[in-house]
């Protein structure tokens, strides 16, 4: 069974504070991401990695930063957290897909981590 | 500017009915489309996907629909159960690599 975990479901932290989200992925697989969860917004791309150490920025990166030091291990930093950053964060991973590639395939998700900050 | 697009927040059906949930896309170098599922306080779950070589792709209770003419898509739930009472994002992938999410449209099914 694929899992995705991320180290926390409910996280709570005042304003100010550096916050890390983590999440490891079993599947092996290249591809991870980062997302947010906003009513009336949907999911929100705030970083992705392809490959150990590579980051590239998502729609929202202001205010977060990413650490993929191993395959299996991507986490979010929110270097100083403020209540705008309230939020359901969501990590993903799938496969890598080269060459242009037809897509067909899915990204897998965690359990989501519910972040509030005070 | 958002890519994917579901315009509707919100539906209800009766249980038994048909729900038809819509997503329209803009670029048109989208090759490959989803749908998933996602219940409170949950990640979302894939449900069923399409790619832009077909037209209608079908697992049990849950059909999608491709209109590349229109970039519209839309996924059709019959019949409906109060399990399927959730959140459901539709998304597009351009070769993969990367997943463009559309705000969500929240279904009740009405027992």
């Amino acid at each position: 069974d694929v899992k995705v975990t991320q180290s926390s479901r409910y996280l709570v932290k005042r304003t100010g504070e550096k916050v890390f989200l983590e999440c490891v992925q079993d599947m092996d697989h290249e591809n991870m991401f980062w997302y947010r969860q906003d009513p009336g917004l949907g999911l929100r791309l705030i970083y992705f990695s392809y490959d150990v150490k590579m980051k590239e920025k998502g729609d929202i990166p202001e205010g977060y930063s990413v650490s993929r030091e191993k395959k299996e291990r991507f986490s979010l930093i929110l270097e100083s957290a403020s209540t705008n950053q309230t939020s359901m964060y969501l990590c993903a991973s799938s496969l890598l897909l080269l060459g242009g590639r037809t897509s067909n395939t899915e990204a897998f998700f965690g359990q989501g981590t519910r972040l509030t900050v005070v | 500017d958002q890519q994917v697009k579901q315009n509707s927040p919100s539906l209800s059906v009766q249980e038994g009915r048909i729900s038809i949930l819509n997503c329209d896309y803009t670029n048109s170098m989208f090759d490959y489309f989803l749908w998933y599922k996602k219940y409170p306080a949950e990640g979302p779950t894939f449900l069923i996907s399409i790619s832009s070589i077909k037209d209608k792709n079908e697992d049990g209770r849950f059909t999608v629909f491709l209109n590349k003419s229109a970039k519209h898509l839309s996924l059709h739930i019959v019949p409906s159960q109060p399990g399927d009472s959730a959140v459901y994002f539709c998304a597009a992938s351009a070769h993969g690599n990367q997943f463009y999410f559309g705000t969500g449209t929240s279904l009740t099914v009405i027992p």
